[in-house]
C-alpha cells in the first residue's frame, strides 16, 4: 500500500505570493491533518479534515486555509506569504478523524524569500 | 512556556550504547502520548502510542514508559545503531478535543 505523498517536495516563493500544497493520503484513509514545522517553533498543528469537513483548526492566521476533496486528497493554501512561513509542511493521514494512528508524508519544504 | 518539555535537547552517544530520553508534560485532560522518530528531511514516524492505563510499551529496541500520575514519559533506546540518529518527538493528545501538544524534540546523534 502506498504511503502518504506530498507535492511538491520543495518550493521557493517570494513574499506576497500565494502557494498551494497537495497531500494524497494512504488509500482508504479519510482523515488528513496538516502541520508546520520550523526550527524555532517545532511541530505545530494547522488543521484536520475528515470527509471534506474541517474538524479541528490550530492557532494560525486566516492566510492559512485548506480543503479536502471527495477522494480524501487535501490541499492547503497560504496566501500573502511572509518570510516566517518558511517551513516544512507535513501532512498526516489516518483512517478516521483523530485516530490513534497517523502516518506522515515526507513534507513539502517551503522557502519564502 | 511549552506544555510538553523534552530533555535533553540534544544527545551524542556511541554506537551500541543505551540512552533514555525524557518527556514531561503539564497539559490535561490526558488521552494518549506518542513518541515519533523523525529523520532529517523526512516526516515523523510513530514509535509508540500509550494510553492512560499503559505503563510500558516496546517497539523493537525502543521502550517507552509512562507515569500518568507524575506526567512523565521516557523513551529508552537499547543497543543504539547509527540509524537511530534522528529527532525524537513526544506528543501529548488531549482528551477533550484531541488537541495535540508537541515537544520540541531531542536530537540524538549516534557515532561509530
Amino acid at each position: 500500500k502506498a504511503g502518504v505523498t506530498q507535492t511538491p517536495r520543495y518550493l521557493i516563493k517570494t513574499r506576497g505570493q500565494q502557494v498551494t500544497l497537495s497531500c494524497s493520503p494512504i488509500s482508504g484513509h479519510r482523515s488528513v491533518s496538516w502541520y508546520q514545522q520550523t526550527p524555532g517553533q517545532g511541530l505545530q498543528f494547522l488543521f484536520e479534515y475528515f470527509s471534506e469537513t474541517q474538524r479541528n483548526k490550530g492557532n494560525f492566521p486566516g492566510r492559512f486555509s485548506g480543503r479536502q476533496f471527495s477522494n480524501s486528497r487535501s490541499e492547503m493554501n497560504v496566501s500573502t506569504l511572509e518570510l516566517g512561513d518558511s517551513a516544512l509542511y507535513l501532512c498526516a493521514s489516518s483512517l478516521t478523524a483523530s485516530s490513534y494512528e497517523q502516518y506522515f508524508g515526507p513534507g513539502t519544504r517551503l522557502t519564502v524569500t | 512556556k511549552n506544555q510538553v518539555e523534552q530533555s535533553p535537547q540534544s544527545l551524542i552517544i556511541l554506537e551500541g550504547k543505551n540512552c533514555t530520553l525524557q518527556c514531561n508534560y503539564t497539559v490535561s485532560p490526558f488521552s494518549n502520548l506518542r513518541w515519533y522518530k523523525q529523520d532529517t528531511g523526512r516526516g515523523p514516524v510513530s514509535l509508540t502510542i500509550m494510553t492512560f492505563s499503559e505503563n510500558t510499551k516496546s517497539n523493537g529496541r525502543y521502550t517507552a514508559t509512562l507515569d500518568a500520575d507524575t506526567k512523565q514519559s521516557s523513551l529508552h533506546i537499547t543497543a543504539s545503531q547509527l540509524s537511530d540518529s534522528a529527532s525524537y518527538i513526544c506528543v501529548v493528545i488531549l482528551g477533550n478535543n484531541n488537541d495535540m501538544r508537541f515537544g520540541a524534540g531531542t536530537r540524538l546523534t549516534v557515532k561509530p
